[in-house]
């Protein structure tokens, strides 16, 4: 089992570039959360996506952040535009089962600088 | 929502001495509580976890306690070693949230 994997690991951009971060989650699940993690800090939950569904976008900026999970290819999360407070690492989780009580699996990260 | 708190930020040790972290919790629906351990520039991975079900939990030099009354749980670590060095986050969940709740992690340094 290849474990969640998050692609690229390190990404830059220069301001008012697209990002595109790229989750596969762990073969079997199907429930996939992404979290932002600013430097020295906690991880903040962004979005909560099932296969074709979003579940829980709360988290995440209305305006220039998206996020899909198709049903084929891996979960996606977009920045249009971004600007330097968009520097952070983005880790993407994966469940089995989505209920709260299975734990999560983190990948390791995309690490976004914006110059 | 759920909010969680984490104590202290930052915890030196000496080696072999026990570390304890202690994270509270608001909502009294929140009913398992994982701890995750975080290495410099690497993933949050999994360490333990426990289930409103039960007080105390324990796993070789790790141990998890709950207090539901309280809302509080804790993180022991016994005979720290210097690779226990990291950031330790716990969380709290619910069965019919989505989401997981984060602590702000706590910075654990063990000075060989």
């Amino acid at each position: 089992n290849a474990g969640v994997m998050q692609n690229p690991r390190h990404l830059v951009r220069r301001r008012g570039q697209e990002a595109r971060l790229r989750c596969s989650p762990m073969k079997g699940h199907s429930h996939v959360y992404w979290y932002r993690q600013l430097p020295e800090e906690g991880l903040k939950f962004m979005v909560y996506l099932q296969k074709e569904n979003i579940i829980d976008e709360s988290g995440m900026p209305k305006e220039r952040f998206s996020a899909e999970f198709p049903k084929e290819g891996p979960s996606i999360l977009r920045i249009q535009q971004v600007v330097r407070g968009d520097s952070a690492a983005y880790f993407c989780a994966s469940s089995p089962t989505g209920q709260a009580s299975s734990p999560l699996h983190f990948g390791n990260g995309t690490r976004l600088t914006v110059t | 929502g759920e909010n969680v708190e984490q104590h202290p930020s930052t915890l030196s040790v000496q080696e072999g001495d026990s570390a304890v972290i202690k994270c509270t919790y608001s909502d009294s629906a929140s009913n398992y509580f994982p701890w995750y351990k975080q290495e410099l520039g690497k993933r949050p991975q999994l360490i333990i976890d426990i289930r409103s079900n039960v007080g105390e939990k324990k796993d070789q030099r790790i141990a998890v306690t709950l207090n539901k009354t309280a809302k509080h749980f804790s993180l022991h670590i016994t005979e720290t070693q210097p690779e226990d060095s990291a950031v330790y986050f716990c969380a709290a969940s619910t069965n019919t949230g989505n989401q997981f709740y984060f602590g702000t992690g706590t910075s654990l340094t063990v000075i060989p």
